[in-house]
C-alpha cells in the first residue's frame, strides 16, 4: 500500500509570493489534515478535510487555505507569503471515522526568503 | 494556546534502559497518541490509546493515559539505538490532533 505522498518535498520562495503545496493520501482514506512545523513552534494544526469538507480549521491567518478534491487529494495555498512562513508542512490521511491513526507524509520543506 | 506540554525535553540514558516521557494537555479528548519523529522517516504513529482505556501495550511500549489529570505518559522498555528520536503526544479532539511540543530521547551505546 503506497503511502501518503506530499510534493514538492523542497520549496524556496520569495516573499509576496504564493505557494500551492499537493498530498495524495493513502487509498481508501478520506481525511486529510494539514500541520506546520517549526522549531520556535512546534507542530501546529491547519485544517482538517473530510469527503471534501473542511471539518476544522485552526489558527492561522486568511492566507492559508486548502481544499480537498472528490480523490481525497488535498492542497493547500499560502498567499503572499512571509518570513515567517517557513517551515515544514506535514500533510496526514486516516479513515477519519472513530479512533484511528494518522499517517504522514515526510513534509514539504518550504522557505521563503 | 492549545499546544500540550511533555517533560522532560530531553533524555539520554545508556541502551537497554527505560525511558518515560510525559506528556500533559488541556482539552477534552477522543483518544491520545504518540508518535517518533527522526530526520530520515517523518513522523510515525506508534500507539493510541482511547479516551476510556487506562493502559495500553506495543511491544517495548506502555502507555498510560488519565483523563482526571488530562496527563499520560510513554515508557519504552529495553531501549535500543534505533529508539534515537523525538517522541511527540497529540490529543485527538475535533478532528485535530494537539501537539505536545516533544521530548528529545538520545539513547546511548
Amino acid at each position: 500500500k503506497a503511502g501518503v505522498t506530499q510534493t514538492p518535498r523542497y520549496l524556496i520562495k520569495t516573499r509576496g509570493q504564493q505557494v500551492t503545496l499537493s498530498c495524495s493520501p493513502i487509498s481508501g482514506h478520506r481525511s486529510v489534515s494539514w500541520y506546520q512545523q517549526t522549531p520556535g513552534q512546534g507542530l501546529q494544526f491547519l485544517f482538517e478535510y473530510f469527503s471534501e469538507t473542511q471539518r476544522n480549521k485552526g489558527n492561522f491567518p486568511g492566507r492559508f487555505s486548502g481544499r480537498q478534491f472528490s480523490n481525497s487529494r488535498s492542497e493547500m495555498n499560502v498567499s503572499t507569503l512571509e518570513l515567517g512562513d517557513s517551515a515544514l508542512y506535514l500533510c496526514a490521511s486516516s479513515y477519519g471515522l472513530g479512533d484511528t491513526e494518522a499517517f504522514f507524509g515526510q513534509g514539504t520543506r518550504l522557505t521563503v526568503v | 494556546s492549545q499546544q500540550g506540554e511533555e517533560d522532560p525535553q530531553a533524555l539520554s540514558i545508556q541502551e537497554g534502559e527505560n525511558a518515560t516521557m510525559n506528556c500533559s494537555y488541556k482539552t477534552s479528548i477522543n483518544n491520545l497518541q504518540w508518535y517518533r519523529q527522526n530526520s530520515g522517516r517523518g513522523l510515525v504513529h506508534l500507539i493510541l490509546i482511547r479516551s476510556n482505556e487506562r493502559e495500553k501495550h506495543s511491544g517495548r511500549l506502555r502507555v498510560t493515559l488519565d483523563t482526571s489529570k488530562k496527563s499520560s505518559s510513554l515508557l519504552i522498555t529495553a531501549s535500543r539505538a534505533a529508539d534515537t528520536a523525538s517522541y511527540f503526544c497529540a490529543a485527538d479532539s475535533n478532528y485535530q490532533l494537539i501537539w505536545g511540543a516533544g521530548t528529545k530521547l538520545i539513547i546511548k551505546p
